[in-house]
């Protein structure tokens, strides 16, 4: 069955770097795979979505990467801020069409 | 928009009790879903609707009932709790089951003593 790593240890950075974080699959390429932000006691929050046949997908300081070579998507925060820290989750189908979901890496943005 | 509302936000069950968490939206998405959330784990699905009517297991059903009578209910019931359901719960819904966003609630926290 398809399964999804995510760092599971925590990113620490400095406000100003850009954070980099990672999603690796196994067995088959999915057609795309989501990235959402979970902050303590919330739900998660979708940001963005990369097709398959899309290489990189940008919005405003966020981008995603997507190779299918590889299994894995890049997920990018530049010029991070303190509001950037929280949990990112990448999630992608499974064959049967549902959502699995990564356990996600804890970012945290110091001043 | 309140989009994806759960309730409620915490509660405490004793062994063998029984209890329903309530999810509704009002975006008017066919699509809706229950995870459950562990510490360190991704988000596991339990049940999912795919319309009134219709609903199906996902990957850990076991303990668990769903029912789906409107397009914006969809309730969760433990029958019997056991220590093992101790878990955060995420109500989700979204317009399609392919590319679509999900649309998370804020979770219910729930622990089984």
């Amino acid at each position: 069955s398809q399964k999804i790593e995510q760092n599971s240890e925590a990113l620490n950075i400095q406000e100003g770097k850009t954070a980099t974080l990672t999603c690796n699959y196994t067995n088959y390429s999915p057609a795309y795979l989501q990235w959402y932000r979970q902050d303590p006691g919330r739900g998660p929050v979708f940001l963005l979505l990369i097709r398959e046949n899309e290489k990189e997908k940008r919005k405003e300081r966020l981008k995603v990467t997507f190779d299918t070579t590889l299994k894995q998507s890049l997920f990018h925060i530049t010029a991070s801020q303190p509001a950037d820290s929280a949990t990112y989750l990448c999630a992608l189908p499974n064959q049967g069409g549902k959502l699995i979901f990564g356990q996600g890496t804890e970012l945290s943005v110091k001043p | 928009n309140a989009g994806v509302t759960q309730t409620p936000k915490f509660r405490i069950l004793k062994i063998g009790q029984s209890m329903t968490l309530q999810c509704t939206q009002d975006m008017n998405h066919n699509y809706m879903y229950w995870y459950r959330q562990d510490p360190g784990m991704g988000l596991k699905l339990i049940y999912y609707s795919v319309g009134a009517g219709i609903t199906d297991k996902g990957e850990v059903p076991n303990g668990y009932n769903v029912s789906r009578s409107t397009t914006e209910d969809f309730p969760l019931r433990l029958e019997l709790a056991a220590p093992s359901q101790t878990s955060v719960y995420f109500c989700a819904s979204s317009s399609r089951t392919d590319t679509q966003p999900q649309h998370f609630g804020d979770g219910t926290r729930l622990s089984i003593l």
